[in-house]
């Protein structure tokens, strides 16, 4: 069965950090690009950071970026998203993506995990 | 970059059609195919309905379909049924890497 589930969520106080990791299974991990996306309690999907295939390059949404860092290992089938500097903004449920594209970004996703939650309060 | 704009709400009668919206700039939805659709029900991850603006993964029900004219992406869902109760976003390839959600609409059948 093709999955995500993520994992490493939890309450941060502001300027804090946390790691957010993604455990892929089911598909050949290291042949697609992947995506962090984010939803705020009772608001809409943000678009957060996507990484391709061999984790060589890496782009960010403005809102994140100098305080986010996205990676991958292939070996061990795992996304990862690493957030510092948090505020209480960055509260939200952080979901992983597989990218629709093989090996090329079609900026489309076709398998979600269940998502992580973030809380960002002191 | 901004989200993109979505009507907050539609509705529909069972067997009916109903058409969601989903307008960009000429900087996003204007200059790209790379416009898709998501259906999400309460508590629940996010499912691919439409990508590439018109085409449906495999499963995807072809009630569902979407298309493009100028800077206004739509989604159309016919023949509604109960289970198309659910909320509805809309995404576009912005440009300089971006990409960009709408801000949703919620869908209720009558």
């Amino acid at each position: 069965e093709v999955q995500l589930v993520e994992s490493g969520g939890g309450l941060v106080q502001p300027g804090g950090s946390l790691r957010l990791s993604c455990a892929a299974s089911g598909f050949t991990f290291s042949s697609y690009w992947m995506h962090w996306v984010r939803q705020a309690p009772g608001k809409g999907l943000v678009w957060v950071s996507r990484i391709n295939f061999d984790g060589r390059s890496s782009t960010y949404a403005d809102s994140v970026k100098g305080r986010v860092t996205i990676s991958r290992d292939n070996a061990k089938n795992t996304l990862y998203l690493q957030m510092n500097s948090l505020r209480a903004e960055d509260t939200a449920v952080y979901y992983c993506a597989r990218d629709l594209g093989y090996y090329d970004t079609q900026d489309a996703f076709d398998i979600w995990g269940q998502g992580t939650m973030v809380t960002v309060s002191s | 970059q901004s989200a993109l704009t979505q009507p907050p709400s539609a509705s529909g009668s069972p067997g009916q059609s109903v058409t969601i919206s989903c307008t960009g700039t000429s900087s996003d939805v204007g200059d790209y195919n790379s416009v898709s659709w998501y259906q999400q029900h309460p508590t629940k991850a996010p499912k691919l309905m439409i990508y590439d603006v018109s085409k449906r993964p495999s499963g995807v029900p072809d009630r569902f379909s979407g298309s493009k004219s100028g800077n206004t992406a739509s989604l159309t869902v016919s023949g509604l049924q109960a289970e198309d109760e659910a909320d509805y976003y809309c995404s576009s390839y912005g440009g300089s890497n971006n990409l960009v959600f709408g801000g949703g609409t919620k869908l209720t059948v009558l």
